[in-house]
């Protein structure tokens, strides 16, 4: 069964300070995977996806992230986070011959001022 | 994209009765799932909401508790039966297409509080 792993259950951070949000998952068949951001009392809405090409992703808000496949890694970053980016950030992985998402535990991110 | 609505934002219910939540897609979909949120959880697939026959539960979910109905490629319900606190979640309905290149979108979440 593939597993996915949210090394940081909580990550506070200054704003315009940097932040890496860390992921890992278990799996020995290609994937797919997924950052999504739950702001407070919304659903999720997808930052960014990895399905193929560049190790490097460019998503919305000014987030990316790299596709590590040696180290089965998806770490998520921002150079310069701001007030409106405290939420939480879960990663999810899928197969790629399945269709089901499995997601992390999540890491909430508080930004300060 | 596919934008998604979902019915009740929320609700607080008595323990033993049932809530049916609707999600509506601005778009014809092949795949809608059913999510259950617990607080300050991830999130749990509860099931696929296939249309024309039967939704396909996973492991620790079943019909009696949690029947699921998807008459069309854009609606789909989940009826949280029978609850009780421990039914108390955020209940997210998620939607995409199938191919290798997919994704899914997710609706606004229904919060459920159980009595």
């Amino acid at each position: 069964a593939q597993s996915v792993t949210q090394l940081d259950s909580q990550v506070p951070v200054f704003e315009e300070a940097p932040v890496e949000l860390r992921c890992n998952y278990s799996s020995s068949v290609s994937v797919y995977l997924f950052w999504y951001v739950q702001y407070p009392n919304q659903g999720l809405q997808l930052l960014l996806k990895y399905l193929s090409g560049s190790t490097l992703v460019k998503g919305i808000n000014g987030f990316e992230a790299e596709f590590n496949k040696s180290q089965t890694s998806f770490h998520l970053r921002k150079p310069s986070v701001h007030i409106s980016d405290t939420a939480e950030y879960f990663c999810a992985v899928r197969y790629a011959n399945d269709y089901k998402l499995s997601f992390g535990a999540g890491t909430t991110v508080t930004v300060r001022a | 994209s596919a934008v998604i609505s979902q019915k009740p934002s929320r609700d607080i219910c008595q323990r033993g009765t049932s809530l049916t939540i609707q999600c509506q897609v601005d778009s014809q979909v092949t795949m809608m799932f059913w999510y259950r949120q617990q607080p300050g959880q991830s999130l749990t697939l509860i099931a696929t909401a296939n249309q024309g026959s039967e939704a396909t539960y996973e492991s620790g979910f079943v019909i009696d508790k949690f029947p699921i109905s998807r008459p069309n490629l854009t609606f789909s319900t989940l009826t949280v039966s029978n609850m009780s606190p421990e039914d108390s979640s955020i209940y997210l309905c998620s939607a995409g297409t199938s191919g290798s290149y997919n994704e899914q979108f997710f609706g606004p979440g229904t919060r459920l509080t159980v009595l």
